[in-house]
């Protein structure tokens, strides 16, 4: 089975700190995703990659960054975090050779920015 | 992509069958029609899938209307594991299957 694994569980940071959120995923995935989710607003696509090297924009990319250093690594980025960013992060990968593309999902970050 | 549109709750006992209704009214004829449920404190799970008609997998059915404008999740024999929040998104494959979105889902509470 998909194994995403997210890094750290909870983060607590102040405004204007600089965050970083990691993921790996140890499937050979192609596509990786950040989504946001949001009490009454479900998951929100921030950014998403299709390979090393590759980012593509989401939905709500403004005040986030992310670089896909591997095939397994993604990284979500926050330069200048503010309170408006406190939410559960969720990283997910698939693959775009299988018939399904479904999604396989880490098991979150919450990250409370004061 | 096609917005669909969910009952927010739905309440149900162990051992229940359970119908989840989706409309996506504006699906496109590339898109493909996906549901997931995600439980407290970890990631959504992926569920089933399907374009038209009748898909079955070891955990539910799905079936969808002759105009693919009206998909139902079956949950046959519902335990309180099942309890939940189900999402159905459409997503066109031919652009890889990244461009997903969610929704608000429909929070299944499931009583002994």
């Amino acid at each position: 089975e998909a194994a995403v694994t997210q890094s750290p569980r909870n983060k607590v940071t102040v405004t204007g700190g600089n965050v970083t959120l990691s993921c790996r995923q140890t499937n050979s995935h192609n596509y990786m995703y950040w989504y946001r989710q949001d009490t009454g607003h479900g998951l929100r696509l921030i950014h998403y990659s299709y390979g090393a090297g590759n980012l593509q924009i989401g939905d709500v990319p403004d005040g986030y960054k992310a670089t896909r250093t591997t095939q397994e690594d993604f990284f979500l980025l926050l330069e200048l975090a503010s309170p408006s960013q406190t939410s559960l992060y969720f990283c997910a990968s698939s693959d775009l050779g299988q018939s399904s593309y479904e999604q396989y999902f880490g098991p979150g970050t919450r990250l409370t920015v004061l | 992509l096609a917005k669909t549109t969910q009952p927010p709750s739905m309440e149900a006992y162990e051992g229940q069958e359970v119908n989840v209704s989706c409309s996506h009214t504006n699906i496109a004829t590339s898109e493909y029609i996906y549901w997931y449920r995600q439980v407290p404190h970890q990631g959504p799970q992926f569920i089933i899938q399907g374009y038209k008609d009748y898909v079955v997998n070891e955990v539910a059915s799905l079936f969808i209307s002759a105009d693919r404008k009206l998909s139902t999740l079956s949950l046959p024999w519902v335990s309180l594991r099942d309890a939940a929040v189900y999402y159905c998104i459409v997503t066109d494959l031919g652009t890889g299957g990244y461009k997903v979105v969610f929704g608000s889902g429909t929070r299944l509470l499931v009583s002994p």
